[in-house]
């Protein structure tokens, strides 16, 4: 099935732990994208990518980490510097950055 | 900074009749919007996008634009029980920010059989 694979589903993280939320795709898209979301909020943009080996930061950067170093995969580091990061994440992707972001099923990140 | 602005509601419409959800933007220049449908607990998915000026038509779902007023609009005609959910509305402006989609808070639609 052609589509956009998260995972975890849900994730656990300790205090001062790092954590990598998985995002792939086999609809050979270029652009991906991760957003956060919070209770009762609109979706913040966190990293962009639109071609392999480059990304961007969007709105809230900032605590958070990314690589692109496959069409296909766009992982996602929540690092320890990131003092609030209970939220659901959602990665997204698109034919290319001009054409509708589609979403996957998102992980729930929680701190233990 | 770049907002959009909707109403959250919750807007409540009996089954049967047109919801209207309304979503405005303050970058004049934005390009591209779109409305996402999100059920509770679950990813958002694309019912709807909209580019020119106007009307668009999918369905049940009617997309309106006006870019002057700086507002998009959703109608969904022949509301269901199955169309309860939140609506998010998103803005691309376009421009050398392609692809940075600027979310509204998202409306929540009930609707009553």
């Amino acid at each position: 099935d052609g589509g956009i694979t998260q995972s975890p589903k849900y994730l656990f993280r300790k205090e001062g732990q790092n954590v990598t939320l998985s995002c792939e795709q086999n609809l050979n898209h270029d652009a991906m994208y991760w957003y956060r979301q919070d209770p009762g909020q609109g979706l913040r943009l966190i990293y962009y990518s639109q071609i392999v080996n480059d990304f961007q930061k969007g709105d809230i950067a900032e605590g958070y980490s990314v690589s692109r170093e496959k069409k296909e995969s766009f992982p996602l580091t929540v690092t320890s510097a990131q003092k609030n990061p209970t939220a659901f994440y959602l990665c997204a992707s698109s034919i290319t950055k001009y054409q509708p972001q589609h979403f996957g099923d998102g992980t729930r990140l929680s701190i233990l | 900074q770049k907002e959009v602005e909707q109403n959250s509601g919750p807007l409540s419409v009996p089954e049967g009749a047109i919801a209207s959800l309304n979503c405005t933007y303050s970058d004049r220049g934005s390009q591209s919007f779109f409305w996402y449908r999100q059920y509770s607990g679950k990813s958002p998915e694309l019912i709807m996008f909209i580019y020119s000026n106007g009307d668009k038509e999918d369905g049940r779902f009617t997309a309106q634009l006006n870019k002057a007023s700086q507002y998009v609009s959703l109608l969904i005609r022949d509301s269901q029980p199955s169309d309860s959910a939140t609506y998010l509305c998103a803005v691309d402006a376009g421009g050398t920010s392609y692809g940075k989609l600027t979310f509204g808070q998202g409306t929540i639609l009930t609707v009553h059989p």
